[in-house]
């Protein structure tokens, strides 16, 4: 399986600050032929279901605010958000979905500093 | 509009099987490309893929959990259903269902776009 490693476990950032979360991938989710990185990134709140942010590792899903952004390719991956919101503390996981099991990093817990 | 509804019991015994059923409306499981998951996410934890069911009646699951896993589709009734055999106080989780993006200029399976709002399972003698 491929395993996803995020950091840190935790931040804790002022309102308007950014924050950034990174994800490391144990292989490549770049599928060459369509050059797509098969990777996600969603948002968690208590007693709510995950919610899709990201998807192709750097496409925003509908609806999402544009604060959030996500990067990069390969093996290493970057979710953020560029001026955190009070509504923005939640639990962030990255997930791939480039190999036959579907896997979630550990989360990432972000706080308001 | 999209949405999944899980139900099935809050309460199973060891050694029991569970049957979870997602229903669902927005889509329809016999269009090319559509797939659906069940996850399931055990109390302060990240969130694990269990299986996915696609239109064309192709099943995956996870290889750990493969020989207790079986999903299935009724067509008829916009419903998805798991069952999960040999239950342990270890499957207490809440489980999920949820659709699975296509994108069809690359003919190629996504993320998990849209998820129901769960339903806790406590295995307990």
């Amino acid at each position: 399986d491929i395993m996803l490693t995020q950091s840190p476990d935790s931040l804790a950032v002022s309102l308007g600050e950014r924050a950034s979360i990174k994800c490391k991938s144990s292989q490549s989710v770049l599928y060459d032929s369509n050059n797509k990185n098969y990777l996600a990134w969603y948002q968690q709140k208590p007693g709510q279901p995950p919610k899709l942010l990201i998807y192709w590792a750097s496409t925003r899903e509908s609806g999402v605010p544009d604060r959030f952004s996500g990067s990069g390719s390969g093996t290493d991956f970057t979710l953020t958000i560029s001026s955190l919101q009070a509504e923005d503390v939640a639990v962030y996981y990255c997930q791939q979905y480039y190999g036959t099991v579907r896997t979630f990093g550990g989360g990432t817990r972000v706080e308001i500093k | 509009q999209i949405t999944l509804k899980e139900s099935g019991p809050t309460l199973v015994k060891p050694t029991q099987t569970l049957t979870l059923t997602c229903s669902f409306s927005g889509f329809s499981l016999t269009t090319s490309g559509v797939g659906v998951g069940w996850l399931r996410q055990p109390p302060g934890k990240a969130p694990e893929w269990l299986a996915l069911i696609y239109w064309d009646d192709d099943e995956r699951y996870r290889p750990s959990l493969k020989d207790r896993l079986t999903i299935t589709k009724d067509i008829s009734k916009n419903q998805v259903i798991l069952t999960m055999t040999n239950m342990d106080p270890a499957d207490t989780a809440t489980y999920y269902c949820a659709h699975r993006q296509y994108d069809y200029e690359s003919d190629t399976g996504g993320a998990f776009d849209v998820w129901g709002q769960g339903t806790m399972v406590t295995v307990s003698s």
